[in-house]
């Protein structure tokens, strides 16, 4: 069974820092693209970034909203993907999913969701 | 970036009728790779993830109930309840994943008239 676990999250002054993992299991992990996405409570979805596999050389992307402030990175010989995220906004206060965009003849949606880790910014 | 957009924001449907939510993209979401549509369509229910229904906007996900199907293309897509059930009552999201940034439409509610 395919799952996706993560962690990592809770209450950050604005300005902070907050590391979120996603733990792996049921599926070769290393040959996976993962993203992350997150939710502000009542509003609608937003894609955060990704990172694709080592045959795909690591390749990171995000949105706009976040670049130059979260890295994702990933270990694969741990089956764990990460979030860092640096200079934490208020904005940025959310649940935050990670996924996996398969691949089958093609990419094909996000097939797999965590359950997400809730990421608040607050002084 | 690839905006997309969504209609109607909510809608309120009788059991058993037919529920229609459009989807458009800003520009098109055609993989030459694979002559197929990246677009992509999900269910949230309060409280969960969302879940996969539909990609390459028409091939339905394993598991999902053949009332639940996909349409269009290029530009313009739909996606249709042929039946509601009241499990089905949740927001609907199409994505488009052709290019980073993947990007989500803002969302459509589905409820019981």
């Amino acid at each position: 069974e395919v799952q996706l676990v993560e962690s990592g999250g809770g209450l950050v002054q604005p300005g902070g820092s907050l590391k979120l993992s996603c733990a792996a299991s049921g599926f070769t992990f290393s040959g996976s693209a993962i993203h992350w996405v997150r939710q502000a409570s009542g509003k609608g979805l937003e894609w955060v970034g990704r990172i694709k596999s080592k045959a795909d050389s690591y390749a990171t992307a995000y949105a706009t909203s976040v670049k130059g402030r979260f890295t994702v990175s990933r270990d694969d010989s741990k089956d764990t993907a990460y979030l860092q995220m640096n200079s934490l906004d208020t904005e940025d206060t959310a649940v935050y999913y990670c996924t996996r965009l398969r691949y089958t003849s093609g990419w094909s949606g996000l097939d797999h969701w965590g359950q997400g880790t809730l990421v608040t910014v607050s002084s | 970036d690839i905006v997309m957009t969504q209609s109607p924001d909510s809608l309120a449907v009788s059991l058993g009728e037919r529920a229609t939510i459009n989807c458009k993209s800003s520009q098109s979401v055609l993989d030459s790779a694979n002559n197929k549509d990246s677009l992509a369509w999900y269910q949230q229910k309060p409280g969960q993830p969302p879940k996969l229904l539909i990609y390459w906007a028409s091939t339905r996900e394993s598991g999902v109930p053949d009332r639940f199907s996909g349409s269009g293309s290029g530009t313009d897509f739909t996606l249709t309840i042929s039946s509601l059930q009241a499990e089905d009552v949740a927001v609907y999201y199409c994505q488009q994943y052709y290019y980073p940034p993947l990007t989500f439409g803002p969302g459509t509610k589905v409820d019981i008239k």
